[in-house]
């Protein structure tokens, strides 16, 4: 069945550092990415999403490539802030509906 | 504007307690699931539906019943609760049909059972 493993958190960095979280997945066929972001106390929202290879999705400074030859979809950003900190999950999309299969989470803290 | 609403918020219950946990969403979704929510584990596929009267098993489903009566709710049924189900709980909704439709996501249901 399809799988999505994040890289090992916690993450633990400071105001304006570089960000990245790793996210491979495994799949049948060619699934729609996403990553999902969870404020304490909150559901998850979408944060940005790709649909085919070398697409790139972007939001709020974030940013990830649907690379299909290593199958990855890592996250990025290149100066974070205290209001990043969250739970970052990565997922994969059903290609028939919209079923999701979500990686592991990680959680991001980001001192002043 | 609610989009995908839970109900209760927070929710303790003995072992062997049944309850029912509430899933309302007003965007006409036809594709609605529930997951639950665990430390280390992400978030796991219990029940899905594809529309109204149409439900089917996730990867995690026992001791956990669904319906779909309608487009709007789909409610998850604890039948006989077990400290195993401790957990959040989370109900979405997308379309049918578009695999990279985004999933709306509700608040959360936090259960606690003792």
């Amino acid at each position: 069945g399809d799988s999505v493993t994040q890289m090992e958190g916690p993450v633990t960095l400071s105001e304006e550092a570089f960000l990245t979280i790793n996210c491979t997945y495994t799949a049948t066929g060619y699934p729609s990415l996403f990553w999902y972001v969870q404020y304490p106390g909150e559901g998850l929202q979408l944060l940005l999403k790709a649909t085919k290879a070398d697409d790139k999705g972007s939001n709020k400074g974030f940013e990830a490539t649907y690379r299909k030859e290593t199958t990855s979809f890592h996250l990025e950003k290149g100066s974070v802030q205290v209001s990043d900190s969250a739970v970052y999950f990565c997922a994969s999309g059903g290609t028939s509906y919209g079923k999701l299969t979500f990686g592991q989470g990680t959680i991001l803290t980001v001192h002043p | 504007n609610a989009g995908v609403t839970q109900t209760p918020k927070f929710q303790v219950l003995k072992t062997g307690q049944s309850m029912t946990l509430q899933c309302a969403q007003d965007m006409n979704h036809e594709y609605m699931s529930w997951y639950r929510q665990d430390p280390g584990m992400g978030l796991r596929l219990i029940h899905y539906s594809v529309g109204a009267g149409i439900t089917d098993q996730g990867e995690v489903p026992n001791g956990y019943n669904v319906s779909r009566s309608t487009t709007e709710d789909f409610p998850l049924r604890l039948l006989s609760a077990a400290p195993s189900q401790t957990s959040v709980y989370f109900c979405a909704s997308s379309y049918v049909g578009q695999g990279n439709a985004e999933a709306f996501f509700g608040q959360g249901t936090r259960l606690t059972v003792v």
